[in-house]
């Protein structure tokens, strides 16, 4: 079956610097990329809608300035926690869409120290 | 607008009992409805869903789920626990592709 890919599958960066996380979908092309973020016993929620060749769509509450969204192709979605705080420090999952269903990839957990 | 409300942060069962989790959705539209299972420090693993076409689903793991539009409800359900369904378990609706999760379950599984 199809399959998204994270990288990296776990990172650990001090507070204030930036952290990028890339999101691929391996052998389908996807217009539309999402952002979760799940804190830890908690459930996901949705950060952000993430368009290839357009401006993500933010939910509310989450910082655009803060998470930085770039899908510049149809394969790849990055984002990109910038000045990054300890507060940050969660498990960030991406999924892919593809006509027929939606996949998710396998979660990138950040720890900000 | 779409949500979901999962009956019940906490289900502990006894190795080879039935297993039910409640699950019951709010959508405007018709929903795609999905169980998922997170192991620990894992990612999610899909173990149903439903997209308008069979209203009981059977998934992976013996595990299978009725979709009951009258009642809003999509419970998930395995007639005979095993020890290693012990997970968090997931429902969610979704809508072109943007998913809306319940607060999940965890299940304990006793010897």
């Amino acid at each position: 079956g199809a399959v998204v890919s994270q990288h990296p599958s776990w990172v650990i960066c001090k507070s204030g610097t930036s952290v990028k996380i890339e999101c691929r979908s391996l052998d389908f092309q996807a217009t539309t990329m999402f952002w979760y973020r799940q804190f830890p016993k908690q459930s996901l929620m949705l950060m952000a809608t993430s368009n290839e060749g357009s401006k993500a769509t933010y939910e509310q509450g989450v910082e655009k300035d803060k998470f930085l969204i770039n899908h510049a192709s149809l394969t790849l979605s990055t984002l990109t926690v910038t000045s990054a705080h300890p507060e940050d420090s969660s498990f960030y999952i991406c999924s892919a869409r593809s006509p027929q269903e939606q996949y998710f990839g396998p979660g990138t957990r950040l720890t900000v120290t | 607008a779409q949500s979901v409300t999962q009956l019940g942060s906490h289900v502990s069962v006894s190795e080879g009992a039935l297993v039910l989790l409640r699950c019951n959705y709010s959508s405007s539209v018709p929903p795609y409805l999905f169980w998922y299972v997170q192991y620990p420090n894992q990612g999610l693993q899909l173990l149903l869903k439903y997209t308008s076409a069979a209203t009981l689903v059977k998934g992976i793991n013996g595990f299978e789920a009725e979709f009951k539009k009258s009642e809003t409800s999509f419970h998930l359900t395995k007639p005979s626990a095993h020890m290693s369904d012990a997970a968090e378990y997931f429902c969610a609706v979704s809508h072109a592709g943007k998913s809306t999760f319940g607060d999940g379950t965890t299940l304990t599984v006793k010897p």
